[in-house]
């Protein structure tokens, strides 16, 4: 959606880490998500952060909120071939969830 | 096995033949909500269900129709399919979309094609 900005593609080699960017609009938002969503598949929550919040982690994956900037990112450490995915950053205002567009994350032997 | 079911999977059909896609969910979840997927613009809500009977419009519900007669079926409705509700389609479910947990559960989408 409009309030929630990706950028569309990511290319990583396989063992370095990947760093999903998102920013959003709406400085109530009480929730912000990432989504994964495989080839075929529909989506699935990864790991999600109350705005509250400055770090989630999460064995691979570590979520940071700068609520200042309004900017939210998803590290996932040794990307793997099997994290070749879309991943979709989401925001909850009064429970109603808002997507943005996805980035592609493709790993490279 | 938990699931929320979408029927059909993949579907070609032409301006103005009424069609339904089905969604159900097995999970004894009150909250269901329709999504299509396009290119570049992530996921748009179409419809939404707070519980039995209680249906409300999302960001872009022109041209579709919901009903929620019982708790695991969801429906989208196209009266007169256009081809620019072509799109992939996604129902989802959640227990507490309520208190915000956001945790939503995703069928694995149909594919619609209108000629």
């Amino acid at each position: 959606g409009e309030d929630v900005e990706q950028s569309l593609f990511l290319s990583v080699r396989e063992g370095d880490s990947s760093v999903i960017n998102c920013t959003y609009t709406d400085s109530s938002s009480t929730y912000l998500y990432w989504y994964k969503q495989e080839p075929g598949a529909g989506l699935q929550l990864l790991t999600y952060i109350f705005s509250n919040m400055d770090m989630k982690q999460d064995q691979r994956l570590t979520v940071l909120l700068n609520k200042k900037d309004k900017h939210l990112s998803l590290r996932i450490a040794d990307t793997q071939t099997g994290d070749s995915a879309i991943y979709f950053c989401a925001e909850s205002i009064l429970g109603k969830l808002s997507f943005g567009a996805g980035t592609t994350v493709t790993v490279r032997a | 096995e938990a699931q929320v079911t979408q029927n059909p999977r993949y579907l070609i059909t032409v301006t103005g033949k009424k069609l339904t896609v089905t969604c159900s969910q097995n999970m004894n979840h009150e909250y269901m909500s329709w999504y299509r997927q396009d290119p570049g613009l992530g996921l748009r809500q179409i419809y939404y269900s707070m519980n039995v009977e209680v249906t409300d419009k999302g960001d872009v519900p022109e041209g579709y129709k919901v009903s929620r007669k019982e708790k695991r079926n969801f429906p989208l409705i196209l009266e007169s399919p256009s081809p620019n509700q072509t799109s992939l389609y996604f129902c989802a479910s959640s227990p507490r979309l309520a208190v915000h947990t956001g945790e939503l559960f995703f069928g694995e989408g149909s594919r619609l094609t209108v000629l």
